[in-house]
């Protein structure tokens, strides 16, 4: 079945750092592409999305680029702040109409000053 | 615009009671999912809801997870009887009718420790 699989964690950066955080996926198809990201006491939230072969998803500095030729869509920051601490869910969702998320473990990142 | 609402926060139970989750999605969101995420895993899908129909529950253990959503709006995720092993943060999350498939919106979660 379609699955994702990203970096383990955590990742600890300095501010000001540049981030990387690898994923690649397994799937049938063309699916659709997505990090979520969750900040310390709140929600799940969309950060970014890219819905075929070669589109860059972009949001807040971060950037993801789908390349289905490596089956992967790595999320990247050119610097990273303290605010951008959190915990990053790599996940697809098959462009079937109503298809449910499927995600990645996620990443811890902590940035410190 | 007001998100998707989850109750309770917290709950802590021993193994083999039952435990009940509530979640009222965005005004307007007729797909309204349930997803379980135990500490250190990403979030898995127990079960999918079209209006008040069942689109994928392939994943819910039926034996002692149920889940409803009456009148297509709040749903409720039952547990009964819970085992250890169900110590996990349940997630409610919507989508728009029409919204790109895969952009969700998700509730802060309901954290269920089982003793």
């Amino acid at each position: 079945g379609d699955s994702v699989t990203q970096m383990e964690g955590p990742v600890t950066l300095s501010e000001e750092a540049f981030l990387t955080i690898n994923c690649t996926y397994t799937a049938t198809g063309y699916p659709s592409l997505f990090w979520y990201v969750q900040y310390p006491g709140e929600g799940l939230q969309l950060l970014l999305k890219a819905t075929k072969a070669d589109d860059k998803g972009s949001n807040k500095g971060f950037e993801a680029t789908y390349r289905k030729e490596t089956t992967s869509f790595h999320l990247e920051k050119g610097s990273v702040q303290v605010s951008d601490s959190a915990v990053y869910f790599c996940a697809l969702s098959a462009n079937q109409a109503g298809t449910a998320l499927i995600f990645g473990k996620g990443t811890t990142l902590s940035v410190s000053s | 615009e007001a998100g998707v609402a989850q109750s309770p926060r917290y709950k802590i139970i021993e193994k083999r009671q039952s435990v009940a989750f509530w979640c009222n999605p965005i005004s307007g969101h007729a797909t309204l999912y349930w997803y379980q995420q135990i500490l250190g895993q990403g979030p898995k899908l127990l079960i999918q809801f079209q209006n008040n129909g069942v689109v994928d529950d392939s994943q819910l253990p039926k034996d002692r997870f149920s889940a409803e959503r009456l009148k297509g709006v709040d749903s409720t995720l039952k547990i009964q009887p819970a085992k250890l092993e169900d110590s996990a943060v349940y997630l409610c999350a919507s989508r728009a009718s029409g919204g790109t498939s895969g952009e969700l919106f998700f509730g802060e979660g309901s954290r269920l420790t089982v003793l």
